[in-house]
């Protein structure tokens, strides 16, 4: 139980663009979702967290008008890099989580993004 | 704010030999307590959590690690390192209010010699 799923697994977009990528709870109801960007050979930072019905709430630092989180539905949360340079280029992380805040959270497997 | 430090940021050691990978945290409270394993590309799969009770938990794969307050620490051990143990490890810690929002140490990578 508690699979966590993301799409695509990896991605290549020009500079200027949009991509966006899925983030799915397959066996669990989550209501809350959190993102995750992972520099190569470093930690992983919180960038937001995504609450579902509601608008996520962004650390300080992350530009919430360039990574559009939605959180439609206790299944999926979606975050889009929004005209995308080639400094976006990434490890995009979304964890879910059940409605206990205390719980764990649950990790996808991670998308790449390549922006060239 | 919390903060998390993994001191080590390479470890190797030889297969079957034992293994600690140190963790310290600051926290203005008893915060939730996690280990995370992560291989090349893959996202993060939690080895062990400390939320309250015994200080000495029991993970996933072999691994367990100690809480110890009076030095804000949460190593992870194990016996006998196996070559499929190589991989990424992450310490984190969460605020008992909401344990999904973690702040992660810098990692340690874990070699392993045949």
């Amino acid at each position: 139980g508690a699979v966590v799923s993301q799409h695509p697994s990896r991605v290549i977009c020009k500079s200027g663009t949009s991509v966006k990528i899925e983030c799915r709870s397959l066996d669990f109801q989550a209501t809350t979702m959190f993102w995750y960007r992972q520099f190569p050979k470093q930690s992983l930072m919180l960038m937001a967290t995504s609450n579902e019905g509601s608008k996520a709430t962004y650390e300080q630092g992350v530009e919430k008008d360039k990574f559009l989180i939605n959180h439609a539905s206790l299944t999926l949360s979606t975050l889009t890099v929004t005209s995308a340079h080639p400094e976006d280029s990434s490890f995009y992380i979304c964890s879910a989580q059940t409605g206990t805040l205390g719980d764990e959270q649950y990790f996808g497997p991670g998308t790449r993004l390549t922006v060239t | 704010a919390q903060s998390v430090t993994q001191p080590d940021i390479h470890i190797t050691v030889s297969e079957g030999a034992s293994l600690e990978l140190r963790c310290n945290y600051s926290y203005g409270a008893t915060p939730y307590l996690f280990w995370y394993v992560q291989s090349p590309g893959q996202g993060l799969q939690l080895l062990l959590k400390y939320f309250s009770g015994d200080t000495l938990v029991q993970g996933i794969k072999g691994f367990e690690a100690e809480f110890k307050r009076s030095q804000s620490s949460f190593n992870l051990r194990k016996p006998s390192v196996h070559w499929s143990d190589a991989a990424e490890y992450f310490c984190a810690v969460a605020p008992r209010t909401n344990a999904g929002k973690s702040t992660f140490g810098d990692g340690t990578t874990l070699t392993v010699k045949p």
